[in-house]
């Protein structure tokens, strides 16, 4: 299974960008890289998934390498809710492993 | 109506006593899978199942046993608990998709502590 490589903790500001960076250097081609993240007191939720193309969607953006070794969500307004641990997986051998993820605190 | 479901929410009990943890989903789901949560550790895989005959160990399964009733029942079981398998513990459900595009729905969790 691919680790992902993920810092312990990140701030910013809110209202401004923030770029969460993922390393998965042993991820296979066809493994996809999902983003996952887990709010105080509550079971992880989904943010968003992709191969090799870039992603977009409501949440998030994700940003992935062009040698697929790394990737990076792309929150483009941080607010107070998105403080939170997230997560980068790796989906391989049927199942998604987690990291230790990275821990983001917004400051008002 | 939450989609996953996890009875207990919070448990307390004592080392050697066998502890049942439930999880109910009506996604309609036929994946489902048990997480354990440490702190510092992230989320680690104890036992998944692909529908009601399929049922796989994950990376820590040693010490569980998992049982699938129906399509919307998965628990998990701790024979004879023991003070490390103290944690917070998660279900987890998925469709069908293509491998690797699926997304995983996750229920509140279950804290369990073992004395």
């Amino acid at each position: 299974d691919a680790k992902t490589t993920q810092p312990n903790s990140m701030e910013s500001n809110e209202e401004e960008p923030v770029h969460l960076p993922c390393n998965h250097s042993t991820i296979s081609g066809t493994d996809y890289i999902h983003w996952y993240r887990q709010l105080p007191s509550q079971g992880p939720e989904y943010v968003i998934h992709g191969l090799t193309s870039n992603v977009n969607n409501r949440m998030a953006s994700l940003a992935i390498a062009e040698d697929r070794k790394s990737s990076t969500l792309i929150l483009h307004r941080a607010t107070l809710r998105d403080a939170a641990v997230y997560y980068c997986t790796s989906w391989s051998n049927y199942k998604l492993t987690f990291g230790k993820g990275t821990l983001l605190t917004v400051n008002p | 109506d939450a989609d996953v479901t996890q009875t207990p929410r919070n448990r307390i009990t004592k080392t050697g006593k066998r502890i049942m943890l439930e999880c109910s989903q009506t996604k309609g789901h036929d994946r489902m899978y048990w997480y354990r949560q440490d702190p510092g550790l992230g989320l680690r895989l104890i036992y998944y199942s692909f529908d009601v005959k399929d049922i796989n160990k994950g990376e820590i399964s040693d010490g569980y046993s998992v049982s699938r009733q129906a399509q919307a029942k998965f628990s998990l079981s701790l024979e004879s608990a023991i003070p490390n398998q103290t944690a917070l513990y998660f279900c987890a459900t998925s469709s069908t998709k293509p491998i690797g595009t699926d997304t995983q729905y996750f229920g509140p969790g279950t804290r369990l502590t073992v004395l």
